[in-house]
């Protein structure tokens, strides 16, 4: 069974800088998809970037970008220039192609302090 | 973009009844799926409501107590049954196949906050 794990329960962050979200999975499977979301205080949940596992260039989304690792299995979240609106819990989320099913780690909660 | 929404937006409900959330998108969509996010805690995927067809149920949930219907490519619903407090939670429905009927990036809707005294 594939699991999702994120380390860092909670994080901060000083407005403008940088910081890195992480997160590793465990899966026996080669095709798969790899899916950071952001639920702000309204629980929605966003997309915010998405990764495929056959891909080797790492995803870039504006100020967000990834850091994928697939020999290590690891999904890194990289936000730059970090603005108050950032502040939310992130997912990251894993789906085998086209399977539909999203499984998600335990989720980080980020603030971004002015 | 599409627009997802749900009613009710949240309710609180005593223990024994049930509850019917509704899940809207105003583009045909080939996948919709439902998840239950329990307080402070992260997503489970309870069913994949599939058109024209019975729900595809995960793991510890059941048609019993989950019972779906996706009548038409724009609109399901789920319903929680004989609730009890533990089924307090938010249940967010979410789409695939948006900006395509290939893509398989999911686009959640608001979720619906339930509490059950």
């Amino acid at each position: 069974a594939q699991t999702v794990t994120q380390s860092q329960p909670e994080m901060s962050v000083q407005e403008a800088e940088t910081v890195t979200l992480s997160c590793t999975y465990d899966t026996s499977e080669n095709n798969y998809y790899l899916f950071w979301y952001k639920q702000p205080p309204s629980r929605q949940m966003i997309l915010v970037i998405r990764q495929e596992a056959y891909k080797q260039q790492n995803a870039t989304e504006n100020r967000f970008s990834v850091n994928f690792q697939k020999a290590a299995k690891s999904f890194s979240l990289k936000i730059s220039d970090s603005q108050l609106g950032d502040t939310a819990m992130y997912f990251c989320a894993f789906m085998k192609h086209r399977q539909g099913n999203l499984i998600f780690g335990k989720g980080t909660k980020l603030s971004v302090k002015p | 973009s599409a627009v997802i929404s749900q009613k009710p937006s949240r309710d609180i409900c005593q223990r024994g009844t049930s509850l019917t959330i509704q899940c809207q998108v105003d583009s045909q969509v080939t996948m919709m799926f439902w998840y239950r996010q329990q307080p402070g805690q992260s997503l489970t995927l309870i069913a994949t409501a599939n058109q024209g067809s019975e729900a595809t149920y995960e793991s510890g949930f059941v048609i019993d107590k989950f019972p779906i219907s996706r009548p038409n490519l724009t609109f399901s619903t789920l319903t929680v049954s004989n609730m009890s407090p533990e089924d307090s939670s938010i249940y967010l429905c979410s789409v695939e196949g948006i900006s395509d009927s290939s893509s398989y990036e999911q686009y959640f809707g608001p979720g619906t906050r339930l509490t059950v005294t």
